[in-house]
This record gives C-alpha cells, structure tokens and sequence, in this order.
C-alpha cells in the first residue's frame, strides 16, 4: 500500500535555482495539502486543493506555487529557492474535508537551500 | 483564533514508566482535537482523533487521551513506556469549516533502558 508518496526524498538547491517537488496519493482523496515543518515551529500549511484542478492558499503561501492537474497528483513548485525556505516539506490528503477526517502524510522531501 | 500549546519540547522516560504528554488548545468554539506521532525520517501517522463523542479517547500503540473542556487540554497517556514508543509527537487541532490543522510544536519522547 503506497498511500502518499513525495519525490524527490532530499533536495539541495543554490539560491535562485527552481524545483517541484511532487506528491502522489493512491487512495482517491479529494483533499490535499503541502506543509513545511522548521525546528520548533511544528508543522505549517503553504496551500491545499479541494480536488482536480483547485489550489487555495494556507498559512505561509509566499514564495510557493502548486498545481492539481490530475486528482491523484499535487505539485509544490518554488520559482526563485531563498535560505528561508530550507526545510522539511510533507504532502497529506484526505478523502474529505470535515474537521473529522484524517490526514495521511508522505513521508517527506528535506530540501536545503545554500 | 486556534492554537495549541505542547508543553515540553522533549520528554524522557524510563521503559515502563508512565508517558505524559501535555497539550492544551485554545478555541472560541469547541474544536476536533488529534495526536500525531512522527518516527525518524518518517511522516505523520494519526494516533487518535476527538471528535465529541467520547471525552477518554484510546488510539493504537496503547496511548490515550482525555479531553478536558474545562482545562482546555488533551493530554497524551500511556502507562508503559516501550523502547519503540520513542519518536515526535505532535498535538493538532482542527475546527468545522477549517480546511487545515493548526500543529503544536512537538514533544520529542525519549525512552531510557
């Protein structure tokens, strides 16, 4: 059972440089979304999808794009890499979204920005 | 606004001595409450949900939490400690309406032989 999958699992990347990171699910969600988790700050939302073709913003969007062409795909895209974006990225999804329903999380992409 | 506070940034425990994990939120509204454990270079796994029904709330691996309207807490319990049970735990919250969790900033458990 693959569940939530991310590609690529490290990345170092030079400042400016751009890169997606790619997250797959298999259980036919609806709902997905990209974190990033930075030491002492637990886990953050940069932006969500309700399902195929819809992206919204979460709680730290800037400096992110994402993109939901196919349902079981969720893109998280940085155009121009800064230091500041030097973290741990996890993709989850969820079948709905009801305050009740779980969240299954990949099991992450470490990227590093020099 | 919603946030959740995790006191304690790293635990220690014996094996087989008691697991206390603090956790307390803060919501206008009464919120769906969940625990999340994260093992090395692995992602979040759901330990147990609250969702209203029940205020004892038991989850896999032997842990269990309690929701305490009154102390705005849900605290995370297990009565022995195993070796296995070393990992980061996270709290999180979540309301009807909100698209997203909002995470408490983990308690890492260590486990001493």
């Amino acid at each position: 059972n693959a569940g939530v999958t991310q590609t690529p699992k490290f990345r170092v990347l030079k400042t400016g440089q751009s890169m997606t990171l790619l997250c797959a699910q298999d259980m036919n969600h609806e709902y997905m979304y990209w974190y990033r988790q930075d030491p002492g700050m637990g886990l953050r939302l940069i932006h969500y999808s309700v399902g195929e073709g819809t992206t919204a913003k979460g709680e730290v969007p800037d400096g992110y794009n994402v993109s939901r062409l196919k349902k079981q795909n969720f893109l998280l895209g940085l155009e121009s890499a800064a230091p500041s974006q030097t973290s741990v990225y996890f993709c989850a999804s969820s079948f709905t979204g009801t305050a009740t329903n779980i969240q299954y999380f990949g099991a992450g992409t470490r990227l590093s920005v020099l | 606004a919603q946030s959740v506070t995790q006191l304690g940034s790293h635990v220690s425990v014996s094996e087989g001595a008691l697991v206390l994990l603090r956790c307390n939120y803060s919501s206008s509204v009464p919120p769906y409450l969940f625990w999340y454990v994260q093992y090395p270079n692995q992602g979040l796994q759901l330990l147990l949900k609250y969702t209203s029904a029940a205020t004892l709330v038991k989850g896999i691996n032997g842990f269990e939490a309690e929701f305490k309207k009154s102390e705005t807490s849900f605290h995370l319990t297990k009565p022995s400690a195993h070796m296995s049970d070393a990992a980061e735990y996270f709290c999180a919250v979540r309301q009807t309406g909100a698209n997203n969790l909002f995470f408490g900033t983990g308690t890492r458990l260590t486990v001493i032989p």
